[in-house]
């Protein structure tokens, strides 16, 4: 699986939009891009993923550059429960099922 | 329906023990990927079982093994355990109807080696 690069830490305000960008310059053609969170001691949660059309849904959206080489997920409304690390993924689907975590992003949305 | 589910959450064990930890997929899920994570290693993958095989594994010591049962339902296994066996474990169930795209994750065992 390709290797993504993520700032360590982000701030946003409460009610704000949250963007999370990630640089994956190296993804291959059928990789796609995963985004995950996880919330202080719990398990990751999946967010969304995409190949390479923006998607949206009830959480967030993921925008992916045209050259495919780095995404931005947004929280459009963010909240205190927001507060959270989130791991950008890129992989193959249907193969190998285990995912690579890097070291994400400390999301802080502040009150 | 029910998540992922992780037995039990929170474990003490002593140096040289060994120890079984439990998860039970969601309904009709039949992959089960174990991670492992550290302050200092992060998240890490241990293995994947699907259809009670093994299918992946990644690159941890034999001391680390698991099973899968008819009803989906894994176990891992860990032997002779180690103070930097300490960490989260975590378990995600996937399915192939969607092509495994989405896991999820169990709220983890926090096992301690004293």
């Amino acid at each position: 699986d390709a290797k993504t690069t993520q700032p360590p830490s982000m701030d946003c305000a409460e009610g704000r939009a949250a963007n999370l960008p990630c640089n994956h310059s190296t993804i291959s053609g059928n990789e796609y891009v995963y985004w995950y969170r996880q919330i202080h001691s719990q398990g990751p949660q999946y967010i969304i993923h995409g190949l390479k059309n923006n998607e949206t849904n009830e959480m967030a959206s993921l925008i992916i550059t045209e050259d495919r080489k780095s995404s931005t997920l947004i929280l459009p409304h963010a909240t205190l429960r927001d507060t959270a690390v989130y791991y950008c993924i890129v992989r193959v689907v249907g193969s190998a099922r285990q995912l690579t975590f890097g070291s994400g992003t400390q999301l802080t949305v502040l009150p | 329906k029910a998540g992922v589910t992780q037995t039990p959450r929170y474990l003490i064990k002593t140096r040289g023990q060994q120890v079984t930890l439990s998860c039970s997929p969601i309904s009709g899920h039949r992959s089960v990927s174990w991670y492992q994570q550290t302050p200092g290693q992060g998240l890490q993958f241990l293995f994947e079982y699907f259809s009670e095989t093994q299918r992946n594994k990644g690159n941890f010591p034999g001391r680390f093994s698991g099973r899968q049962f008819s009803n989906s339902r894994s176990e891992m296994n860990v032997s002779t355990l180690e103070l930097g066996d300490s960490a989260l474990y975590l378990c995600a169930s996937s399915s192939r109807d969607k092509g495994f795209t989405e896991a999820f994750f169990g709220q983890g065992t926090r096992l301690t080696v004293v």
